[in-house]
């Protein structure tokens, strides 16, 4: 069955202290892990896709990267703004083809 | 990235009736659209997926008699909650699959509050 795990569940940083989420999967064929942002009250914001081991994306202060059992986000000198809950979420050649399998999110938290 | 829009962004609404929600994909085609509840601090909850043209599959435990999901065109789902009862009152997410990237853009969400 496939199934994703985030880990922290939340993290408190200060401005400029960098830090990285994980998120660990199992899954039968991977198609693609997928990265989102979600602020409270609203839908997650589209941040990254990766689809094979060794492959790396960064956007502004976030950088993804990808092995063949988790991906870390890296957070480089965080800013208020980057506050929010990071979900990560797997697509697999699998059964359930057509769904993303969502980890539980990380709550960063991040002090001026 | 891709743009999917909600409408209503919040409803409030009475025990019984019911309300339906627009789900529109803005600058791609999304063959396939999921709809998603999602409780307090609580991660998203797949409650169905269609494809364009198609009946939507529900995931289990979901009554298709009461989310009537409607996905005509290539741009546009609709979510209705048939008979509307509080224990309905959600955070209601839509998403389309953009296939071209093969990636899901979300929606801003739906607050519905049924008293």
């Amino acid at each position: 069955e496939d199934q994703v795990t985030q880990s922290p569940e939340a993290l408190r940083l200060q401005e400029g202290e960098s830090s990285s989420l994980n998120c660990s999967y199992t899954v039968s064929g991977l198609r693609g892990l997928f990265w989102y942002r979600q602020d409270p009250g609203k839908g997650p914001e589209f941040l990254f896709t990766l689809y094979s081991a060794g492959e790396e994306k960064e956007k502004e202060r976030l950088k993804a990267t990808l092995t063949k059992k988790e991906s870390f986000l890296h957070i480089t000198a965080p800013k208020p703004e980057d506050s929010a809950t990071y979900l990560c979420a797997v697509r697999g050649y699998g059964g359930a083809t057509n769904k993303l399998i969502f980890g539980t999110g990380t709550l960063l938290a991040v002090q001026p | 990235g891709a743009v999917v829009s909600q409408h209503p962004s919040r409803v409030i609404c009475k025990s019984g009736t019911s309300v339906k929600i627009e789900c529109r994909s803005l600058d791609f085609q999304a063959t396939t659209m999921f709809w998603y509840r999602q409780f307090p601090k609580q991660s998203l909850m797949l409650m169905a997926t269609s494809n364009e043209g198609s009946k939507a599959t529900y995931e289990q435990g979901v009554e298709k008699d009461k989310f009537l999901i409607n996905h005509a065109s290539l741009t546009l789902s609709t979510l209705t909650v048939t008979s509307a009862h509080p224990e309905d009152s959600s955070f209601y997410i839509c998403s389309g699959r953009d296939h071209s990237t093969d990636t899901q853009y979300f929606g801003p969400g739906t607050r519905l509050t049924v008293l």
